[in-house]
C-alpha cells in the first residue's frame, strides 16, 4: 500500500492558462474524490467517481473544471483559463466501497498559484 | 445539505494536558458518519478517529476519544496526555456520500 499520491505537488501558472492535475488512488480502491482547500479553511467537495463513472459534480466545479478517470485507476483534473481564484490547494482522496465506514484516504496535495 | 461547525477557530493547551476540541453538524439522515482529521502543517491529513452514527458508544483510539451526542448533533474531540506532535489543523467532517468539513481548529502545544 503505497497510498494516494498526487502530482505535481506545486504548480505556477499564469491567468489565462490550462493545467492539470494527476491523482492516483491507492490501487484497490474504487473511489476516488476532488477537494478544494484555500487557506485556514476545510476542503470543499469538488467530485468523485466510483471505478470511472463520475457520479457528483458539486456547483463549485464550473464549467471550466473538468475531471475523469478513465479506466478507473488514475484521475486528472483540468482546470481551463485559470483565474486568481482558482489559488488553492487540491486534494484527492480514494476510499473502498467495501468498508464499511467508507474512510477516505489523502494524498498530500497540489498547490495552486495562478499570478 | 450538511453543514458542520467548529467554533474555535484555534485553541492551545500545555504539554501533557487534556483538551477538547467541539463540533456541531445539522443533517436530517440518521445514517451517516463522522471524522476528525488531522492536517500537520504542509502535510498530508490524516484520519484520527472515526463514528459511526448508529452506534451509541463513544469512538476511542489511544489518546483520542470523541463525545458524541446524536440528538444535540454534537461530536467534540477529546486528546489526553497532550504531545508536541498534536499540534496540527484538527477538522471535523461529516460523511454520507462525501465528507462535508468544518472550518477547522488550529491545535497549539505549548511545552
Amino acid at each position: 500500500d503505497t497510498g494516494v499520491s498526487q502530482n505535481p505537488r506545486h504548480k505556477i501558472t499564469k491567468r489565462g492558462q490550462n493545467v492539470t492535475f494527476r491523482c492516483d488512488p491507492i490501487s484497490e480502491h474504487n473511489r476516488l474524490y476532488w477537494y478544494r482547500q484555500t487557506l485556514g479553511q476545510g476542503p470543499e467537495f469538488l467530485t468523485y467517481f466510483q471505478n470511472e463513472a463520475q457520479l457528483e459534480k458539486s456547483r463549485l466545479l464550473s464549467d471550466r473544471f473538468s475531471a475523469e478517470r478513465p479506466k478507473g485507476s488514475f484521475s486528472t483534473l483540468e482546470i481551463q483559463r485559470t483565474e486568481q481564484g482558482d489559488s488553492a490547494m487540491y486534494l484527492c482522496a480514494s476510499s473502498a466501497e467495501r468498508q464499511v465506514s467508507y474512510e477516505q484516504y489523502f494524498g498530500p496535495g497540489t498547490r495552486l498559484t495562478v499570478t | 445539505a450538511q453543514t458542520v461547525t467548529q467554533s474555535q477557530p484555534e485553541m492551545s493547551v500545555q504539554e501533557a494536558e487534556t483538551v477538547t476540541l467541539s463540533c456541531t453538524y445539522d443533517t436530517s439522515e440518521s445514517d451517516y458518519y463522522l471524522f476528525w482529521y488531522k492536517q500537520p502543517p504542509s502535510r498530508q491529513m490524516i484520519l484520527v478517529i472515526r463514528q459511526e452514527a448508529y452506534k451509541q458508544q463513544n469512538a476511542t483510539e489511544n489518546r483520542f476519544s470523541v463525545n458524541f451526542q446524536k440528538a444535540a448533533k454534537s461530536f467534540s474531540l477529546k486528546i489526553s496526555d497532550s504531545q508536541l506532535g498534536d499540534a496540527a489543523m484538527y477538522f471535523c467532517a461529516f460523511l454520507l456520500k462525501k465528507l462535508v468539513f468544518g472550518q477547522g481548529t488550529r491545535l497549539t502545544i505549548n511545552p
